[in-house]
């Protein structure tokens, strides 16, 4: 596609339940990449790929946070039982190799955990 | 670990002036990369302008530069001509090479261009 593309744009959720976060990078973009900016803040690095292989994911905050990209393409990031403090806008981004290159991001999804 | 940081949470110019946004980072690295960019109110994120720590050349894109002062670890960017759609979150970013393109983000500093 053309830019990177999120879904949904937003979302309201109750506590204890569980979401996901779609994302769509650039074509052809070997890498991608998710982070989360809370209101006021600069993004926070969650995690990324490289294809399908999920290389770093250290900052991911705990357990209820889980990332996949199984056909190296569209990235899932979910996040189970969540709870208040998870409320925050999460970016996804991608890029055409992992070194170097200038990274694009998407518009993002904006969560509230009510 | 690296840390970016931008001193000024705030500002303001008047349109058609100049303004200077500051960022200071920390890193033990020789080699990397460092960016600017700019979230409008839409919360879109665009690059302004990009340096690599190689080059000792400023980076420019129209009325957009940097100063880059490897050896101070500063990373200043410069607007001229300020436009009223140049008010935005301002972010400075600082990436590793050979490190999967990972950014790490200043706070922000909020820039209001005033008519």
């Amino acid at each position: 596609g053309a830019g990177v593309s999120q879904s949904p744009r937003y979302k309201v959720t109750k506590r204890g339940q569980d979401v996901a976060l779609r994302c769509d990078p650039i074509s052809g973009h070997v890498s991608l990449y998710w982070y989360r900016q809370a209101l006021g803040q600069g993004p926070e690095f969650l995690t990324y790929f490289n294809y399908e292989a999920q290389q770093d994911k250290s900052g991911l905050p705990n357990d209820r946070f889980s990332a996949e990209r199984p056909e190296g393409s569209i990235s899932t990031l979910t996040i189970q039982r969540t709870e208040q403090r998870d409320s925050a806008m999460y970016r996804c981004a991608s890029s055409f190799s992992q070194s170097g290159n200038t990274i694009y991001f998407g518009e993002g999804s904006w969560l509230t955990v009510v | 670990a690296q840390t970016v940081t931008q001193s000024q949470p705030e500002m303001s110019v008047q349109e058609a002036e100049t303004v200077t946004l500051s960022c200071t980072y920390d890193t033990s690295e020789n080699n990397y990369y460092l960016f600017w960019y700019k979230q409008p109110p839409s919360r879109q994120m665009i690059l302004v302008i990009r340096q690599e720590a190689y080059k000792q050349q400023n980076a420019t894109e129209n009325r957009f530069s940097v100063n880059f002062q490897k050896a101070a670890k500063s990373f200043s960017l410069k607007i001229s001509d300020s436009q009223l759609g140049d008010t935005a979150m301002y972010f400075c970013a600082f990436m590793k090479t050979n490190a999967g393109n990972m950014l790490t983000f200043g706070g922000g500093t909020r820039l209001m261009v005033k008519p």
